[in-house]
């Protein structure tokens, strides 16, 4: 079945850069996001990559995709301590599916060290 | 504030009674979703509507669990005699209707309702 997995922590100095991976199983993901969940609070998405692409840029986050490896990346630069939080990869696959559910990692906890 | 909203924000009940979270999405969203996060875990999807209609059902949403959306607005997760293991919190999202040929959907997420089953 779909599975997502994701490294349980990391940790950086501010101003930093912070590199979160996640691989996943299913070949036939079309989507691939990041979510950022601070305590107590619902998830904020950050970025979305779909299948097709390699990379995306959107200010300091990068996202990379290596299909082959089935393997993706987050990449923040010039971490602030605003980001220390959970950091979640999902993937959705709504052409093979019919259904744009996600399915999410166990999310990697950021911690942004002053 | 527009964004989805949840309520009540944290239930604590006793194993046994039956409890009931309520999602109001953004406003002419045309879907809506279920998520339930244990600790540690990352949400675990439950089900969705597409405007009134349930489309689909995870194995998790066992017959004590139903969701409903009457009128394609908000929409209601019932949990029936609880179980210690129900404990989590429960997520909705929300997601507008597509444009043009993209399939890609953002989901947007509430901030949430925690439960505890004592």
């Amino acid at each position: 079945g779909e599975d997502v997995e994701q490294s349980l922590f990391l940790s950086v100095r501010e101003g930093d850069s912070s590199v979160i991976n996640c691989t996943y199983t299913d070949s036939s993901s079309t989507y691939l996001y990041w979510y950022k969940q601070e305590p107590g609070a619902g998830l904020q998405l950050l970025t979305y990559i779909f299948s097709n692409m390699d990379m995306k840029q959107d200010q300091r986050l990068t996202v990379l995709l290596n299909k082959k490896d089935k393997h993706l990346s987050l990449r923040i630069a010039d971490t602030q301590t605003g980001d220390s939080a959970i950091y979640f990869c999902a993937e959705s696959n709504p052409f093979g599916d019919s259904s744009y559910k996600l399915i999410f990692g166990s999310g990697t906890r950021l911690l942004v060290r002053p | 504030d527009t964004g989805v909203s949840q309520d009540p924000r944290h239930k604590i009940t006793k194993r046994g009674q039956n409890v009931t979270f309520r999602c109001d999405p953004i406003s002419e969203h045309n879907r809506l979703y279920w998520y339930r996060q244990t600790l540690g875990q990352g949400p675990e999807f439950l089900t969705y509507f597409q405007n009134e209609a349930q489309l689909e059902k995870s194995r998790l949403l066992s017959d004590r669990f139903s969701a409903e959306r009457p009128k394609g607005s908000f929409s209601t997760l019932e949990i029936q005699r609880t179980e210690q293991g129900d404990s989590a919190m429960y997520l909705c999202a929300s997601s507008p209707r597509q444009r043009g040929t993209e399939n890609q959907e953002t989901q947007y997420f509430g901030p949430g309702t925690r439960l505890l089953v004592l």
